[in-house]
């Protein structure tokens, strides 16, 4: 099993660009997470999809952001436009059950 | 949601036992304590839950006390690899969804 993809992996683009982050979950999970993890504010989760339909976005921060999730082996983290405190690392994770499993991250830079 | 109280940091010897505590005192009778960690530079683990019983399993063994008001994680033989930062977690039930992660404790292991 290769676990929770996630791609980039690192990310850097000018503010007011348009930023994509992508993931594949574990085949046969049925939950999807996506979470954003800075120095000051730690590790927040942002959405959270069950069975592809968004259950919970009280985390994502603002409108700039979004989450799709078109099928059950893919989903996106959208930032239009992106702003220097985008900056962080996010996580997508993947559950059939109780346990999360977490891919590498996106390490994202704006500039 | 209840809270959680970690100490921020702790050391261990290689070869040790690491017993890592956690306060939540404020739990309720449906919330699951769950342990995750976070090796530097990575996607958190999931280690062990529990809702009252102690658990075990191949990674650690999780002591929940009588009153539920507390709880430590114990890694019977520590090595240089559990060096990360322990997350203590209570949940309001067995999916393990909406995860709320705190500042967590940075065990280190040393030789």
């Amino acid at each position: 099993d290769a676990g929770v993809i996630q791609s980039p992996r690192h990310e850097v683009t000018e503010m007011g660009q348009e930023v994509t982050l992508r993931c594949k979950p574990i085949s046969g999970h049925n939950s999807l997470f996506w979470y954003r993890q800075t120095m000051m504010r730690g590790l927040e989760l942002l959405i959270y999809f069950n069975n592809n339909v968004p259950i919970d976005d009280s985390g994502m921060p603002e409108d700039r952001f979004s989450a799709k999730m078109p099928n059950a082996s893919f989903s996106t983290l959208k930032i239009q436009p992106s702003e220097p405190r985008d900056s962080a690392v996010y996580f997508c994770a993947s559950s059939r059950r109780y346990e999360q499993y977490f891919g590498p991250g996106t390490r994202l830079t704006v500039t | 949601d209840a809270k959680t109280t970690q100490p921020p940091s702790m050391d261990c010897a290689e070869g040790r036992a690491a017993n890592l505590p956690c306060n939540h005192s404020t739990i309720s009778g449906n919330e699951y304590v769950y342990w995750y960690r976070q090796i530097h530079s990575q996607g958190p683990q999931y280690i062990i839950h529990g809702l009252k019983n102690n658990e075990t399993n191949e990674m650690a063994s999780l002591i929940i006390t009588e009153d539920r008001k507390s709880s430590t994680l114990i890694l019977p033989h520590a090595t240089l690899r559990d060096t990360a930062v322990y997350y203590c977690i209570v949940n309001p039930n067995n999916a393990g969804n909406m995860l709320t992660f705190g500042g967590g404790t940075r065990l280190m292991v040393k030789p």
